[in-house]
């Protein structure tokens, strides 16, 4: 199957930092990318779906100017959080998608903020 | 709007019993439908997919699940669970097979 790798797995960083999360398609171009965040014992909440080369549409609640995507090509996608405070420690999740065809997760993220 | 119910937050089941994960959707027409697995720190694993076709879906790993309309569930089942079974469970539901709304997780603890 298609493989998505998301670096780095565990990023512990300062409050008032911003952190960088990358999401790689290792062998398909993935058109469509999507951003999700999952707080202990909860499911996934999508955060955003980004499309190569235009701006990421966020999801209702979702601060466009404190979760910084980016998708400048078809096989990346960065995810920065700015001024990172301790509630935005979580475990970020992207998914990677080529057309209309099914997405492929990423081994995850997790943000810890002190 | 699209959701997704998983009733039970943690299963326990002993090593060689029989699994069976809970799923109720919502949704206006005739949904994606997926099963994930999620071992610790790790990212999602798909399962299993329904879209058309057959109600009864098999998957990896030994798992399968039945779709049915009347009941608006999507329900996992595995005959015989092994103890790398233990892992978070997710259903998720979506209008097409990348953008997904996902259920609350059901944790299954294997026993010896």
């Amino acid at each position: 199957g298609a493989v998505v790798s998301q670096h780095p797995s565990r990023v512990i960083c300062k409050s008032g930092t911003s952190v960088k999360i990358e999401c790689r398609s290792l062998d398909f171009q993935a058109t469509t990318m999507f951003w999700y965040r999952q707080f202990p014992k909860q499911s996934l909440m999508l955060m955003a779906t980004s499309n190569e080369g235009s701006k990421a549409t966020y999801e209702q609640g979702v601060e466009k100017d404190k979760f910084l995507i980016n998708h400048a090509s078809l096989t990346l996608s960065t995810l920065t959080v700015t001024s990172a405070h301790p509630e935005d420690s979580s475990f970020y999740i992207c998914s990677a998608s080529e057309g209309a065809a099914e997405a492929f997760f990423g081994q995850g993220t997790r943000l810890t903020v002190v | 709007a699209q959701s997704v119910t998983q009733p039970d937050i943690h299963i326990t089941v002993s090593e060689g019993a029989s699994l069976e994960l809970r799923c109720n959707y919502s949704y206006g027409a005739t949904p994606y439908l997926f099963w994930y697995v999620q071992s610790p720190g790790q990212g999602l694993q798909l399962l299993l997919k329904y879209f058309s076709g057959d109600t009864l879906v098999q998957g990896i790993k030994g798992f399968e699940a039945e779709f049915k309309r009347s009941q608006s569930s999507f329900n996992l089942r595995k005959p015989s669970v092994h103890w790398s079974d233990a892992a978070e469970y997710f259903c998720a539901v979506g209008p097409n097979d990348y953008k997904l709304s996902f259920g609350a997780g059901t944790t299954v603890t294997v026993r010896a």
